[in-house]
């Protein structure tokens, strides 16, 4: 029962370099969720797909991209690393509601990818 | 809008003593709120989840919150903590009418022996 699946678990970069982060659920979730954590200053979201095919921008967007490959996976783009973005990032996945509202649905959290960047 | 607040980052109590943290909302809808609990290197998982159907929403590991509308409330207690229970909790705030959610900042509880 994986649940939800991060890779990688830890990452240095230099500042420039590219990365995609890969997020991997196997509970049929339509929704998804990428977030940052950083000490202090709670989750912070950074995309979202509310169901396959979709993606929306969420609180702090600049500087990421992501793709939502299928119904099990959603990865997030680093296209020119920045020290900024040094962080936790954790993938979330939620069932669909009634009326296709997925915010009152609890998320299913992976453990995160601790990354930095020199 | 939509506003969350943990009123305290950090909470200390003895083992075997009540465990309260709060969390106060701001919502000018019936919102659902929900405690998620993280462990040191680890992801947030699901305490418990209010969605109008009682106001005392019983969790898991013995805690439970209780929603109070008239305050705008919604805070996590347990009757006798644990060491286990040293963590970091997080109140959310969710607005379905516009598939909005809000999490608070956090509040890392510190469990003494």
């Amino acid at each position: 029962n994986a649940g939800v699946t991060q890779t990688p678990k830890f990452q240095v970069l230099k500042t420039g370099q590219s990365m995609t982060l890969q997020c991997a659920q196997d509970m049929n979730h339509n929704s998804m969720y990428w977030y940052r954590q950083d000490p202090g200053m709670g989750l912070r979201l950074i995309y979202y797909s509310a169901s396959e095919g979709t993606t929306d921008k969420g609180e702090v967007p600049n500087g990421y991209n992501v793709s939502r490959l299928n119904k099990r996976e959603f990865s997030l783009r680093l296209e020119s690393a920045a020290p900024s973005q040094t962080s936790v990032y954790f993938c979330a996945s939620s069932e669909e509601g009634a009326q296709g509202s997925y915010s009152n649905q609890p998320q299913h959290f992976g453990d995160g990818t601790r990354l930095s960047i020199l | 809008a939509q506003s969350v607040t943990q009123l305290d980052s950090h909470v200390s109590v003895s083992e075997g003593t009540p465990v309260l943290l709060r969390c106060n909302y701001s919502s000018s809808y019936s919102p659902s709120l929900f405690w998620y609990v993280q462990h040191p290197n680890k992801g947030l998982q699901l305490l418990l989840k209010y969605t109008s159907a009682a106001t005392l929403v019983k969790g898991i590991n013995g805690f439970e919150a209780e929603f109070k509308k008239s305050e705008t409330s919604f805070h996590l207690t347990k009757p006798s903590a644990h060491m286990s229970d040293a963590a970091e909790y997080f109140c959310v705030v969710s607005d379905s009418n516009f598939n909005k959610f809000y999490f608070g900042s956090g509040t890392k509880l510190n469990v003494k022996p």
